[in-house]
This record gives C-alpha cells, structure tokens and sequence, in this order.
C-alpha cells in the first residue's frame, strides 16, 4: 500500500530564498509530525498536527519556519530567508492516532524525507 | 534536559550472531520507548516498543529490554543478518502527549 510520500527529494537553494517542503500521509491518518534530520544525528522534532491544527510546534527553531494542514491530509513546511545551518533531511511521519495512547495507534510511519541543501 | 543517548556509534558483527544495541535515557517519567531502523536514504522504520510498565518485549528476532531503575534500554537482534545493517536509533516519549525524542543512533554493520 501506499506509504507517507515526501517531494521534492531534493531541494537546493540559495541562502535567503524562501522553500516548501509537501508531505503526503497514509490515508486516513489523522497525525502528521514533521522531524528534521542533521548528518550522523537522530530526527529532532519540529511540530505535529492533530487534523487541520498543530497540536505541538515546540520543535520550530524560529519564526522563519511554519507549517500548515488546511484539509487534515497533505502537509506543507515552509522555510524563509533560509540559511546554511537550515540544510538537512526533513522527515515527515504520520500515525491513525495522536501522540497519546497505545502503540498500535500511534505507531508513526515515515517518509523517505526531503534533502535540502542550501548554498 | 531530556535526551536519549546510545553506548555506542557504531558496532560491527559476523552474520549469524546475536547483536545487542543499548540506550541510555535521562528522563524517568517517559512512559513510551521505541527502536527505530533506518537504512540509507530512507526514512525511520518502526521495529519493537515498550511501555514503562514492562520489562521486556519480544517480537520476530528483536527484544526489547527496558531497566527502568539504571534508565536503559537495550535492543538485541538474535542471528543477525546482513539486512539488518543499518543505523539504530531509540526514541523515548517524555508523557502521553509529547513529542519523540530521538538519540544519536548506532550503525550495524553485519558481515558475512
């Protein structure tokens, strides 16, 4: 079946732009997560969306990120005035259920994620 | 802080035998403990969980132990073969609500 889809695969840009990151969940899922990978590290957390709304954005390391959900399905990250620090693989995730309860609800299964390098 | 940290970065075994990965965790009142695998180019894949209040969990080939007392959890994989090789991460949930949070990971190399 269809997994969680992420695109572009790789996005390079020049420091200043601004970028969108899409990610595609399992259907029917109604938890998304948006993690960001750096080189030889675990993901760190950015923010998670429980239907239409964040339920989280503790992760969001400035006000140059955000994200939306505006339908509950396909999610959208978006960075301004990226910097060179902003380079990484960002994973999305989702689950049928949030991040309370028991594992086979919220069992998060990730996409292959989003490799943005900025020059 | 909460962080979640592995022994080791990297470990390197024969096909065949049994791998043990371990974990060290800060924060005492996560309630949630996950092993993750990732492979290169891909996103993480969900391989065995356990709550607070067990100590072991067994799944095909994986157990999962978890030593609430000394904050560590330990992954061991019985006749490790080479499609294991990957990186290893744990994740723990600091409450029911709360966000994931991922260690360093180690690298399994498996040889034949």
């Amino acid at each position: 079946g269809a997994g969680v889809s992420q695109t572009p695969s790789n996005k390079v840009t020049e420091k200043g732009k601004y970028v969108e990151l899409r990610c595609d969940p399992i259907s029917g899922h109604t938890a998304l997560y948006w993690y960001r990978q750096s080189l030889g590290q675990g993901p760190e957390f950015l923010i998670y969306f429980q239907g239409t709304g964040a339920a989280d954005d503790s992760g969001l390391p400035n006000d140059r990120f955000f994200a939306v959900r505006p339908e509950g399905s396909v999610s959208t990250l978006k960075i301004q005035r990226t910097e060179r620090g902003d380079s990484a693989v960002y994973l999305c995730a989702s689950s049928l259920g949030g991040l309370a309860g028991g594992s086979s609800y919220n069992e998060q299964f990730f996409g292959p994620g989003t490799r943005l390098t900025v020059l | 802080g909460e962080s979640v940290g592995l022994h080791l970065p990297t470990l390197s075994v024969q096909e065949g035998d049994n791998s043990i990965i371990n974990c060290a965790y800060s924060n005492s009142a996560s309630d949630y403990f996950i092993w993750y695998k990732q492979e290169s180019g891909k996103g993480p894949q969900f391989i065995i969980d356990i709550r607070s209040n067990m100590d072991k969990r067994q799944g095909q080939r994986v157990t999962v132990l978890l030593n609430k007392t000394v904050k560590h959890l330990s992954l061991q994989i019985a006749a490790t073969q080479p499609g294991d090789s990957a990186v290893y991460f744990c994740a723990e949930r600091g409450q029911a609500g709360t966000a994931l949070i991922f260690g360093k990971g180690t690298t399994l190399s498996v040889s034949s």
